[in-house]
């Protein structure tokens, strides 16, 4: 039980299509995050919210775009995606920002694009 | 940009053996965090530290800061610990906040 739930865990879709990947957390924290992981790639950081403003874009294609309503909230929507963005998209909160507050993570969402 | 690189990949062990994994890690940082992910994805936070050591239940976590290397020990080693095991630090300075993770340890418990 991790208190960071995303939905849904598993997701194939088109290159054509609009879906939307959705994190919400219980544990009161004011942080979110958006990670992307490859195969054989190292955990890739996308998005970072702090009290539903967006501190950080890694430099992420503006076909991902993300959405933070509230500081237990945290939306990722995708269209027109690549078959090279297959790959797990796990979600993660902390309680502010800093080195010093531990990440919590998501169970992941498994998306796959054909 | 920090790199932080771990050893070994991949990891098979006897169930009961002692296993160490290693990080190390190219600039200053201020906490270093050890996760685990199993099969399915979900990760779980380990270990969060900034110096020496720390304990729990059969695992234990150890940093020197001056050498820049963490290694995260398993005794009495189970099949349930069968998962990748991932570094991963928090550089000072501008963006400390950020993650920067290892490519992770896979390791593989046979009973």
């Amino acid at each position: 039980e991790t208190g960071v739930t995303q939905t849904p865990r598993h997701l194939v879709m088109g290159m054509t299509n609009k879906k939307s990947l959705k994190c919400e957390q219980h544990l009161g924290h004011n942080a979110m995050y958006w990670y992307k992981q490859s195969a054989k790639k190292p955990l890739e950081l996308m998005f970072v919210y702090n009290f539903k403003e967006q501190t950080e874009n890694n430099s992420v294609p503006s076909r991902f775009s993300p959405e933070c309503p509230n500081s237990s909230h945290l939306f990722l929507h995708l269209h027109t995606l690549q078959p090279e963005d297959s790959a797990l998209y796990l979600c993660a909160s902390s309680q502010d920002l800093g080195g010093s507050y531990e990440q919590y993570f998501g169970p992941g969402t498994r998306l796959t694009v054909t | 940009k920090n790199e932080v690189e771990q050893s070994p990949q991949n990891l098979t062990a006897q169930e009961g053996e002692f296993i160490t994994i290693n990080c190390s890690y190219s600039v200053g940082i201020s906490a270093l965090h050890w996760l685990q992910q199993h099969p399915g994805g979900g990760i779980v936070s380990l270990f969060m530290l900034s110096s020496g050591k720390k304990k729990h239940g059969r695992l234990i976590a150890t940093i020197n800061i001056q050498e820049k290397h963490s290694s995260l020990h398993i005794t009495a080693s189970h099949p349930r610990d069968s998962a990748v095991y991932i570094c991963a630090v928090t550089t000072v300075g501008a963006g400390s906040y950020q993650l920067t993770f290892g490519k992770g340890t896979k390791l593989s418990v046979i009973p």
